[in-house]
């Protein structure tokens, strides 16, 4: 199985601030990866799909970058209803997650 | 609107078995591959199962295989997954997950999740 390593696992900022999370795959998926969000109690969201292919509904100030091996999720100004936990995930096989990175308020 | 609802969750002895159902609305469901993915208490997520939109293909992760079967009635929009010789391990919040038309293996609609609990 392809192994998918986010960093950080957890993150303190503040509303405005520019976020980034990235993600690591343990061999190519050239751009075979989503983004999700999910918050306490919920079901996971789609974000970004296809590395960088915003899902509809999905504010602009998410974005998605990356190809190969390395990834990376950006929050160009985090909002209050952004904290949050995101997770990336590649389907390029069968299909594996990231273990998650918290978002939390500063 | 999609919709997705999961029900037959509960408390199971180990080397017990469940039926989880997922009802679908809002779309056409027998145009959409459907997933199965898991999410045990305070951990990540975990893709547990597929299902092609006719049935032709079923795929399972390693850690459920020869246990659980998925299956689906797309004369009922329904969806299903028999799960046997349920572990500790097995414990989680099971979702539904439609799979996003042309995206191989990309969830964009999840149900609530249904919560499967399997003492140690």
């Amino acid at each position: 199985d392809i192994q998918m390593t986010q960093s950080p696992s957890s993150l303190s900022a503040s509303v405005g601030d520019r976020v980034t999370i990235t993600c690591r795959a343990s061999q190519s998926i050239r751009s075979y990866i989503n983004w999700y969000q999910q918050k306490p109690g919920k079901a996971p969201k789609l974000l970004i799909y296809a590395a960088s292919s915003l899902q509809s509904g999905v504010p602009s100030r998410f974005s998605g970058s990356g190809s190969g091996t390395d990834f990376t999720l950006t929050i160009s100004s985090l909002q209050p209803e952004d904290f949050a936990s995101y997770y990336c995930q590649q389907s390029y096989s069968t299909p594996t997650f990231g273990q998650g990175t918290k978002v939390e308020i500063k | 609107e999609v919709q997705l609802v999961e029900s037959g969750g509960g408390l199971v002895q180990p080397g017990g078995s469940l039926r989880l159902y997922c009802a679908a609305s809002g779309f056409t469901f027998s145009s959409y591959e459907m997933n199965w993915v898991r999410q045990a208490p305070g951990k990540g997520l975990e893709w547990v199962s597929y299902i092609s939109e006719s049935d032709s293909t079923r795929n399972y992760a390693d850690s459920v295989k020869g246990r659980f079967t998925i299956s689906r009635d797309n004369t009922k929009n329904s969806l299903y997954l028999q799960m046997n010789s349920l572990r500790a391990e097995d414990t989680a919040v099971y979702y539904c997950a439609r799979g996003a038309g042309g995206v191989w293996y990309t969830f964009d609609y999840w149900g609530q999740g249904t919560l499967v609990t399997v003492p140690s």
